[in-house]
């Protein structure tokens, strides 16, 4: 799992509330991401971040924001949930592989239901 | 904008056959392609990954390969093991990793 952690892993949450999703990595890679994983689509990129206070939007960033003040945290907050942000999100990194070419791993996943 | 298609959406097969999975990609501007694999309830693992100058990678029964000109990619499966059953996914990285939708196999012993 590349030292990635996710917090929390499951979560329910009502219509119209805050919520924020931790990501922490622990071996200092410079790119993390969010992304949302739903059927029928894949995974679709929401935010990513390449170094501290550094981010920027991916192919379904609305109604999301992303912060991060330490290179090992990444977080990604709903600042008003909807049902339409139910889903699987999951953080990865970009870090070199086996042949030294970079690829990304992921984290385990927080399932987040918004009733 | 990038599109990225995996078929079939799931595939049942005895143990010990040989398989191919498919995916396809609408843009051939890719930077390299990659294979995952996705247990139920579980994040993603990456099983190969090609780059835009390479036309296959093996890594022990798995090959993959990619044909940037007609935008496709194959994962080949040799021997197939009930352990194989799980979800795969292929994704190609324009700057931005775009992902398919994912084969979902299911190996019965």
């Amino acid at each position: 799992d590349a030292g990635i952690t996710q917090s929390p892993r499951h979560k329910v949450t009502e219509t119209g509330t805050p919520v924020t999703l931790r990501c922490h990595q622990t071996e200092n890679h410079r790119y993390m991401y969010w992304y949302r994983q739903d059927p029928g689509h894949g995974l679709r990129l929401i935010h990513y971040s390449y170094g501290v206070k550094d981010t920027d939007k991916g192919e379904v960033s609305d109604g999301y924001s992303v912060s991060r003040s330490k290179t090992e945290d990444f977080l990604l907050t709903l600042e008003s949930a909807t049902s339409s942000q139910t889903s699987v999100y999951f953080c990865a990194i970009s870090a070199p592989g086996l042949a030294g070419r970079y690829e990304q791993y992921f984290g385990p996943g927080t399932r987040l239901t918004v009733t | 904008k990038q599109e990225v298609t995996q078929i079939p959406a799931a595939l049942s097969v005895p143990e010990g056959e040989n398989l191919v999975l498919n995916c396809s990609f609408t843009d051939s501007a890719i930077y390299n392609l990659q294979w995952f694999r996705q247990d139920p309830g579980k994040g993603l693992t990456s099983l190969l990954l090609i780059q835009s100058s390479q036309r296959e990678q093996t890594s022990g029964r798995l090959n993959a390969s990619l044909d940037k000109s007609s935008g496709r990619s194959t994962l080949y499966i040799a021997a197939s093991q009930p352990g194989d059953s799980a979800t795969y996914l292929c994704a190609v990285s324009v700057g931005d990793m775009r992902f398919g939708a994912g084969t979902r196999l299911t190996v019965k012993p």
